[in-house]
């Protein structure tokens, strides 16, 4: 375990559904991530948080909605998904100011399918 | 453009043997880093070299960096099945006020009992 947990660990929604993914860190860190890792393709940083407040949105598309509550929680919300958003969908987090020179510790993902 | 990217894509080797796996970059990086992914779970990280590194050991793992060259190398000696899965390159770089991390495809290293 990487002290990092995600729910729900599979998720399959149709077009309409709205869902959200939960990530909870028991590491102490101040930074989260959402990544979004499909087939044949490198991992897609989404969005990034720092003590809380978003520092990074990698021109994702809004009906991904994410929320960092406090420094241990992190959410994606789901709406009116595509079926190209299938993949599955890892959070992580890491220690530090300069963040990205730390290594992250991820979960186990959720693995999200677009009916 | 991607920053790393790692060849081979695939390997495929007997248990025992070692497994050399290569990245290069583009760009100027702060830090390189190794993950490994077991199928369908999440990556975990394996080891992390500083652009003023130019080796670094841990257990059956040896990372080496050349920055002029932009490639590094992640050696698994004496390799086991479970070493079985899928291996990342990731740099660390910084761009203006932004520091990032940014992954390439992967190798799919696959250990033969």
């Amino acid at each position: 375990e990487t002290g990092v947990t995600q729910t729900p660990r599979h998720l399959v929604m149709g077009m309409t559904n709205k869902k959200s993914l939960k990530c909870e860190q028991h590491l102490g860190h101040n930074a989260m991530y959402w990544y979004k890792q499909s087939a044949k393709k490198p991992l897609e940083l989404m969005f990034v948080y720092n003590f809380k407040e978003q520092t990074e949105n990698n021109s994702v598309p809004s009906r991904f909605s994410p929320e960092c509550p406090n420094s241990s929680h992190l959410f994606l919300h789901l709406h009116t998904l595509q079926p190209e958003d299938s993949a599955l969908y890892l959070c992580a987090s890491s220690q530090g100011e300069g963040f990205a020179y730390n290594e992250q510790f991820f979960g186990p993902g959720t693995r999200l399918t677009v009916l | 453009s991607q920053q790393g990217e790692e060849d081979p894509q695939a390997l495929s080797i007997q248990e025992g043997e070692n497994a050399t796996m290569n990245c290069s970059y583009k760009t100027s990086i702060n830090n390189l880093q190794w993950y490994r992914q077991n199928s369908g779970r999440g990556l975990v990280h394996l080891i992390l070299i500083r652009s003023n590194e130019r080796e670094k050991h841990s257990g059956r793992l040896r990372v080496t960096l050349d920055t002029s060259k932009k490639s590094s190398s992640l050696l698994i000696t004496a390799s086991r099945a479970a070493d079985t899965a899928s291996y990342f390159c990731a740099t660390a770089r910084t761009t203006g006020a932004n520091s990032k991390l940014t992954f390439g495809k992967g190798i799919t290293l696959s250990v033969r009992p």
